[in-house]
């Protein structure tokens, strides 16, 4: 499978405990980007990756969350000292970088729910 | 007031009727608009992409931009069971990396 892959698929965790996840984007992207949705609503942007460079973070993305993403292959999402209301279905997609329009391709999510 | 506002419904049709569905935004600079699809518990597939305004069709699906009204549409047409999903409209600035969705659509066609 050449997708982009995200690990775990589900975490139950209590309210005060750290998560960390991880993505793989697809291979030849240099661009890969982390959203997160919530029941109901569509993704929201909380930051994206060039190589390894962090190029924009979102306000959504409290001084609770951390996103690396080193030697520019796969990235990692904390959630420090996490509550109710980071639950959510965590997205990562991955892209390429050019002129105009680069498809962004999503991954299958991490869904938390923080007890 | 949310920058792409898209009517969740429930919305359900029979098999084989035509589907029309719609955004509104409010920031005249998003200048690509893409329509994702959405099954349950998966993460979203991009359907089709417009730059700019005007028509772009694939296959079953047209989707339609009309930049002067603020206004984005995607039809179905001879809609099928397997297109039941939740859609959701997308919009990027010129040059800007993130994606800005609307709330989605939750489609169910009937047999």
């Amino acid at each position: 499978d050449t997708g982009v892959s995200q690990n775990p698929r589900h975490k139950i965790t209590k309210r005060g405990q750290n998560v960390t996840f991880r993505c793989d984007p697809i291979s030849e992207h240099n661009r890969l980007y982390w959203y997160r949705q919530t029941l109901g609503q569509g993704p929201e942007f909380l930051t994206y990756f060039q190589n390894e460079a962090q190029l924009e973070k979102s306000r959504l993305l409290s001084d609770r969350f951390s996103a690396e993403r080193p030697k520019g292959s796969f990235s990692t999402l904390e959630i420090q000292r996490t509550e109710q209301g980071d639950s959510a279905m965590y997205l990562c997609a991955s892209s390429l970088t050019g002129p105009g329009y680069n498809e962004q391709f999503f991954g299958p999510g991490t869904r938390l729910t923080v007890l | 007031q949310k920058e792409v506002e898209q009517d969740p419904g429930p919305l359900s049709v029979p098999e084989g009727a035509i589907v029309s569905l719609n955004c509104t935004y409010s920031n005249s600079a998003f200048q690509y608009f893409m329509w994702y699809r959405q099954y349950s518990r998966k993460g979203p597939e991009l359907l089709m992409y417009t730059y700019s305004s005007g028509n772009k069709e694939d296959g079953r699906f047209t989707a339609q931009v009309d930049k002067s009204s603020k206004y984005i549409s995607l039809f179905i047409r001879d809609s099928q069971p397997s297109d039941s999903a939740t859609y959701l409209c997308a919009m990027s600035f010129q040059g800007a990396q993130k994606l800005v969705f609307g709330q989605g659509t939750r489609l169910t066609i009937n047999p």
